[in-house]
């Protein structure tokens, strides 16, 4: 089955630990993005990749850094300088980024620091 | 400044009662607007594209349609599995970039 995996689907750090989180796709999507999601909040573009060894910042990229090797993963690092890294991560895919492309998104992982 | 606005923030219906909900935006450049439905600690689930003004799409219970300057996600007759997050999001002209509304929680009663 085609689709979008995340882990894990908890993860719990304690302040001042860098911590990566996994996202695969097999869907042979160009793009993947990273969002962050708080309650009441809309979804925040973190990062975006349109291809291999490509990426861009999004809306709110300071404290987290993403690496893209290979097509299929985009995992990302939040790291200490993040001031408020506790929220629900959402990776996501889409065919191309130009364009209009539906993204496809992973289950999530919820990320809780203290 | 590009901006998506939903409206309600939460609706409750009783069972059967239909209702829409609303996406109003402002974005240079549209090349598409999105739904989603999110269910608690979930990922969004892709629902509809919409590309032009006029266009209209369905699935099961639920309609999409779209103007210039806003979409209405029509819900008929709704069951309680219909209860949700539902998120709408606009594309940006060349970036491929969504922007995301904040959500309509839809409560379905029974």
């Amino acid at each position: 089955d085609g689709g979008i995996t995340q882990s894990p689907k908890y993860l719990f750090r304690k302040e001042g630990q860098n911590v990566t989180l996994s996202c695969e796709q097999n869907l042979n999507h160009d793009a993947m993005y990273w969002y962050r999601q708080d309650p009441g909040q809309g979804l925040r573009l973190i990062y975006y990749s349109q291809i291999v060894n490509d990426f861009q910042k999004g809306d709110i990229a300071e404290g987290y850094s993403v690496s893209r090797e290979k097509k299929e993963s985009f995992p990302l690092t939040v790291t200490s300088a993040q001031k408020n890294p506790t929220a629900f991560y959402l990776c996501a895919s889409s065919l191309r980024s130009q364009g209009a492309y539906e993204q496809y998104f992973g289950p999530g992982t919820r990320l809780t620091v203290t | 400044e590009d901006q998506v606005t939903q409206s309600p923030e939460a609706l409750r219906l009783q069972e059967g009662e239909s209702s829409s909900l609303n996406c109003s935006y402002t974005v240079s450049g549209l090349r598409g607007l999105f739904w989603y439905r999110q269910d608690p600690g979930k990922g969004p689930e892709f629902l509809f594209t919409l590309y032009s003004a006029g266009e209209e799409k369905e699935k099961e219970r639920l309609k999409a349609t779209l103007t210039k300057k806003e979409s209405f996600l029509h819900i008929t007759a709704p069951k309680p599995e219909d209860s949700a997050t539902y998120l709408c999001a606009v594309s940006r002209s060349n970036t491929g970039k969504l922007i995301f509304g904040q959500g309509t929680t839809l409560q379905v009663k029974p």
